[in-house]
């Protein structure tokens, strides 16, 4: 059980353009979901938090303009890079917590590589 | 500021020791604290979640423990496999279910 997936798993998208990740927790509701930036050899940093129905917190140094976040139902939320630029690249995976259960837990998604052009 | 940091960046073993990995943290007084292991181009799997209150928990080969005096955590992987080898990361976490996580341990288990 808690399995979280993440489509695409990796994008190739040319400079400009703009790319949008799903995250999906198959077998349980998650309130709150999360979204990390890694870069090679670093650990994770956090981008933004996500509830559902209401808008996303970014933190310090996030661009909310750049990165939308939508959490529209228990089960999905998504991640779109906008007018994505080379510096942009990185591997981007997400988290999602329980509703019921162990709600302090976070179960993460298999990651989505973005390679910008 | 709040800051993470763990004991190595690469820890090598012989298969069958017992691995241990640190974590330790200051300007920070977290509720809980969670192992995680990253296998490369992989998300993060879930291990261990140990509370303030709690001094040392278990699953299988795995022990966690958690000294808020020291501000530090200890991971235990006995009888270690090779199928161990991963980055083994740890993660604080306030009430606000926000996860920071540290920079990782990569573990190679030697056969």
């Amino acid at each position: 059980g808690a399995v979280v997936s993440q489509h695409p798993s990796w994008v190739i998208c040319k400079s400009g353009t703009s790319v949008k990740i799903e995250c999906r927790s198959l077998d349980f509701q998650a309130t709150t979901m999360f979204w990390y930036r890694q870069f090679p050899k670093q650990s994770l940093m956090l981008m933004a938090t996500s509830n559902e129905g209401s808008k996303a917190t970014y933190e310090q140094g996030v661009e909310k303009d750049k990165f939308l976040i939508n959490h529209a139902s228990l089960t999905l939320s998504t991640l779109t890079v906008t007018s994505a630029h080379p510096e942009d690249s990185s591997f981007y995976i997400c988290s999602a917590s329980p509703t019921q259960g162990y709600t302090d837990t976070q179960y993460f998604g298999p990651g989505t590589r973005l390679t910008v052009l | 500021s709040q800051k993470i940091e763990q004991n190595s960046e690469a820890l090598n073993i012989q298969e069958g020791k017992t691995a241990t990995l640190t974590c330790n943290y200051t300007n920070y007084s977290p509720a809980y604290l969670q192992w995680y292991r990253q296998d490369p181009g992989r998300g993060p799997v879930f291990l261990l979640l140990i509370r303030e209150n709690e001094k040392e928990k278990r699953k299988e080969r795995l022990k966690v423990t958690f000294d808020t005096t020291l501000k530090q955590s200890l991971f235990h992987i006995t009888a270690s496999q090779p199928a161990d080898s991963a980055t083994y990361l740890c993660a604080l976490s306030g009430s606000a279910r926000q996860l920071t996580f540290g920079s990782g341990t990569q573990l190679t288990v030697l056969p």
